[in-house]
Formats: C-alpha cells, sequence, structure tokens
C-alpha cells in the first residue's frame, strides 16, 4: 500500500453537484491536511487536522466541508462549487507537532463545469 | 509573516547540464525548517530534503546538492549532470514554529532535454 492515496483521481462535475473527495494514509501520522493548487500559483492551505480535531481552517468556503472520522481517514466534501475551483486538490500527513516531511497523495484532478 | 519566492517559474536545459533552482524565504522565526519537494507528472509531491535553521551544512546526495546561507535567506537546488527524469516541478517549502503550517513557493518547471 501506498503511503497517502487519494480517490478518485479524476472527477468532472457541474456546479450543481455534490461530491467527496477521499483520502487515506497507512502511515501512522495524525495530522492530515488538504491543499489546492492551482496553476501559477503556490500550494494553498485549505484545512489541518490534528488527532481529528480541526486546527486551521484558511478561510475557505463554506461550499468545501472537510470530515476527519479518525487519523487515517479525511475527506473533502464539495456541493455548488465554481468553475475557479477546479484545480488539483493533494491530500498529505505528518507527525504531529514535528517538523518532518508532509507525504503527499497523487492528488484528486477536480474539473467543474 | 512567512513567504517562499522561486524567482524562476521555467527553466530547460539540455540532458547532462548542471542547473540550479532558487529559493527565498522570510520569516521572524529563528527555529524553522525548510524543504524541497518535487512534483513528477503524476501529480504527487515526493520529498526531497528538510533543512533546520540551525545547519547551514551544505548537503549532497548523489546528483542533488543543497546550499543553505542563512545571511541571504536562500536554499538553493543543484542538480548535476541532469536526466530526463529530472523534469518535474520543483517546490521550495518553509515551515513556521506554529502549528503545522507549511508555506511553498510558486514552483519551478524544469525541463530536461535529451
Amino acid at each position: 500500500e501506498t503511503g497517502v492515496t487519494q480517490t478518485p483521481r479524476h472527477l468532472v462535475m457541474g456546479m450543481t453537484n455534490k461530491k467527496s473527495l477521499k483520502c487515506e494514509q497507512h502511515l501512522g501520522h495524525n495530522a492530515m491536511y488538504w491543499y489546492k493548487q492551482s496553476a501559477k500559483k503556490p500550494l494553498e492551505l485549505m484545512f489541518v487536522y490534528n488527532f481529528k480535531e480541526q486546527t486551521e481552517n484558511n478561510s475557505v468556503p463554506s461550499r468545501f466541508s472537510p470530515e476527519c472520522p479518525n487519523s487515517s481517514h479525511l475527506f473533502l466534501h464539495l456541493h455548488t462549487l465554481q468553475p475557479e475551483d477546479s484545480a488539483l486538490y493533494l491530500c498529505a500527513s505528518s507527525q504531529e507537532r514535528d517538523f518532518g516531511e508532509l507525504f503527499f497523495g497523487e492528488g484528486s484532478r477536480l474539473t467543474v463545469l | 509573516a512567512q513567504k517562499v519566492t522561486q524567482a524562476q517559474t521555467e527553466i530547460s536545459v539540455v540532458e547532462k547540464e548542471d542547473v540550479t533552482l532558487d529559493c527565498v524565504y522570510e520569516t521572524r522565526d529563528t527555529t524553522y525548517y525548510l524543504f524541497w519537494y518535487k512534483q513528477p507528472p503524476s501529480g504527487e509531491l515526493v520529498f526531497l530534503i528538510r533543512r533546520n535553521s540551525f545547519d547551514e551544512q551544505n548537503e549532497i546526495s548523489g546528483r542533488y546538492s543543497w546550499n543553505f546561507q542563512k545571511s541571504t535567506s536562500s536554499f538553493n537546488f543543484t542538480i548535476t549532470a541532469s536526466q530526463v527524469v529530472d523534469s518535474a516541478v520543483y517546490f521550495c517549502a518553509l515551515s513556521a514554529v506554529q502549528g503545522n503550517q507549511f508555506y511553498f513557493g510558486t514552483g519551478t518547471s524544469l525541463t530536461v532535454i535529451p
């Protein structure tokens, strides 16, 4: 099993759809993250969960709703998205409160029509 | 404020040439970590190196080397004798003291031409 697995890898949805992105980590880490990667922009941190508790929410619109049922799983629920939300969504994990490296999944490429 | 700047958006080199990717950072923290990640076309960011703010020793790992200079707030990455497989987007990142917060640069897209 790879360290961080994201599904689906590709997703196309209309603005009225509801979908979810899933992330699973097999590394025993306690912190999980959602990042948004758009062209020509730095990676944007969206949410951070530490021991299943949300510790960061970087002014993300409410049409993105995270869920962390346990330390190994992280979801990003999507509803009524806008075309500008089209991007690569990356999940990552790390040890809690450590300066260790982030371990990333391969990302979910989202296209909003 | 924390910030990472990668001024080079795209670089192309011919195979076997050496190439240096620049990274300049800003932070008020005295304790921080710097990272380089590689993002191949598959999308996954792959960790390359971590360096803490108290260790300015340069590091070499095979064809990769890193030059950390606090005086200029730079953490540059050099690939020696580049190969086609080195083609990817490379990100420099800064990890701040407070919480699990990483700050990424905009990335440098490297193309190695055979």
